[in-house]
């Protein structure tokens, strides 16, 4: 059972705008640690896609999104394409742990 | 660039030690902490423990009991051993590297993991 709660699933149309949610609790996110998010496609390993809660690294569509309030944290993904289709998880720190999400799997449909 | 390099044995027998190594290419070495993180078959991540350059060390409370990590400077490389493995040691294990930005005014704490080593699928079966 992963520290960080989030959907097993979500989907979406070409185009269309999805949103990932991430739930944790006052010993991380709402601690004041950040939100960070990684992709995954099949067969490789993570990619940072969001860090410090809102930030994207050079080469990161603006199409991704982040957001950070309270104990709970969103990724949004705009202009959805064929190629995002892939997990999807978040990360955050608790009890000088890194503590991730149970993952999210994107499906473009 | 910063690259990370790992390897290691993939196919372990119940009780036996897990041994894996990764290689840092490109950037600083002495100024990270270096994480061994797992991924189990169709599940999420685990993080492991972390190490750096002097061999200054942090393990996941779950594990500590079976995980050493180490490092060598001198090849810019640190390993991981995990001890009397089982079948729920199965897993795809990854190499990264740390970032730890801390704001003090405005109480924030920010730790994230990029880049990633390629992934060792280590399997564990009699």
């Amino acid at each position: 059972q992963s520290v960080l709660t989030q959907p097993p699933s979500v989907s979406g149309a070409p185009g269309q705008r999805v949103t990932i949610s991430c739930t944790g609790s006052s010993s991380n996110i709402g601690a004041g640690y950040d939100v960070h998010w990684y992709q995954q496609l099949p067969g490789t390993a993570p990619k940072l896609l969001i860090y410090g809660n809102s930030n994207r690294p050079s080469g990161v569509p603006d199409r991704f999104s982040g957001s950070k309030s309270g104990t709970s944290a969103s990724l949004a993904i705009t202009g959805l394409q064929a190629e995002d289709e892939a997990d999807y998880y978040c990360q955050s720190y608790d009890s000088s742990l890194g503590v991730f999400g149970g993952g999210t799997k994107l499906t473009v449909l | 660039q910063v690259q990370l390099q790992q390897w290691g044995a993939g196919l372990l027998k119940p009780s036996e030690t897990l041994s894996l190594t990764c290689a840092v290419y490109g950037g600083s070495f002495s100024g990270y902490y270096w994480s061994w993180i797992r991924q189990p078959p169709g599940k999420g991540l685990e993080w492991i423990g972390e190490i750096n350059h002097s061999g200054s060390t942090n393990y996941n409370p779950s594990l500590k009991s079976r995980v050493t990590i180490s490092v060598d400077t001198s090849k810019n490389q640190f390993s991981l051993k995990l001890s009397s493995v089982t079948a729920a040691d199965t897993a795809v294990y990854y190499c990264a590297r740390k970032h730890i930005v801390v704001v003090t005014a405005i109480h924030s704490v920010s730790v994230w993991f990029d880049p990633w080593g390629q992934g060792t699928l280590v399997t564990v079966s009699s």
